[in-house]
């Protein structure tokens, strides 16, 4: 069974740009969130997707928007990059959202640097 | 929301010897509480997880134990080797359709 997958897995752009990272939850799962990681916040939650729809989403701001297709499939998009958007962005898949759903599979994540 | 804490952010142990990390979460209505590790440029990765029915749950090496009253629970490794280096994480979350929110990490060494 094919785990989490991101892509790309390295990503350099500069300030201003905006950028578009994907990610394919292993087969069967409906949910998907995406985790931003940084040295000194640790994991911080972005959103979570399930069929289709936006289920929870955390504290950041516009810039950051995300979608999730009719396969799972799952893309985040950052406009207007800055330097601080530099960060392992991670996926994380799960079977559902409700009742037992069990902890998160993640991704080996997206390294993103804004120069 | 939801905020999670965790201690001590570095912990350095002699192989062989017990580690614990410890969390505290601040909402009463959280009732699931896994343990992430992570590797060097790897992946988080689930390593145990309570939920708020259970006090304590064992796998080998590594168990949790979960204070509800006090809101804190706390992951024990036992005869810590130099492949239990890593960052682990506690998160916490209310279930159902509510996501998970992390603590900060710890960053364990195992000193052979």
């Amino acid at each position: 069974k094919a785990g989490v997958t991101q892509t790309p897995r390295y990503l350099i752009k500069t300030r201003g740009q905006q950028v578009t990272l994907s990610c394919s939850p292993i087969s069967g799962h409906r949910s998907v969130s995406w985790y931003q990681q940084t040295p000194g916040q640790g994991l911080q939650f972005l959103f979570e997707y399930f069929s289709e729809t936006q289920r929870n989403k955390g504290n950041f701001p516009g810039r950051f928007s995300g979608r999730q297709f009719s396969n799972s499939r799952s893309e985040m998009n950052v406009s207007t990059l800055e330097l601080g958007d530099s960060a392992l962005y991670l996926c994380a898949s799960r079977p559902q959202v409700g009742g037992r759903s069990g902890g998160y599979t993640f991704g080996s994540g997206t390294r993103l640097t804004v120069v | 929301g939801e905020n999670v804490e965790q201690h001590p952010s570095t912990l350095s142990v002699q192989e062989g010897d017990s580690a614990v990390i410890k969390c505290t979460y601040s909402d009463s209505a959280s009732n699931y509480f896994p343990w992430y590790k992570q590797e060097l440029g790897k992946r988080p990765q689930l390593i145990i997880d309570i939920r708020s029915n259970v006090g304590e749950k064992k796998d080998q090496r590594i168990a949790v134990t979960l204070n509800k009253t006090a809101k804190h629970f706390s992951l024990h490794i036992t005869e810590t080797q130099p492949e239990d280096s890593a960052v682990y994480f506690c998160a916490a979350s209310k279930g159902g359709a509510n996501n998970l929110f992390f603590g900060t990490g710890t960053r364990l060494t195992v000193i052979p």
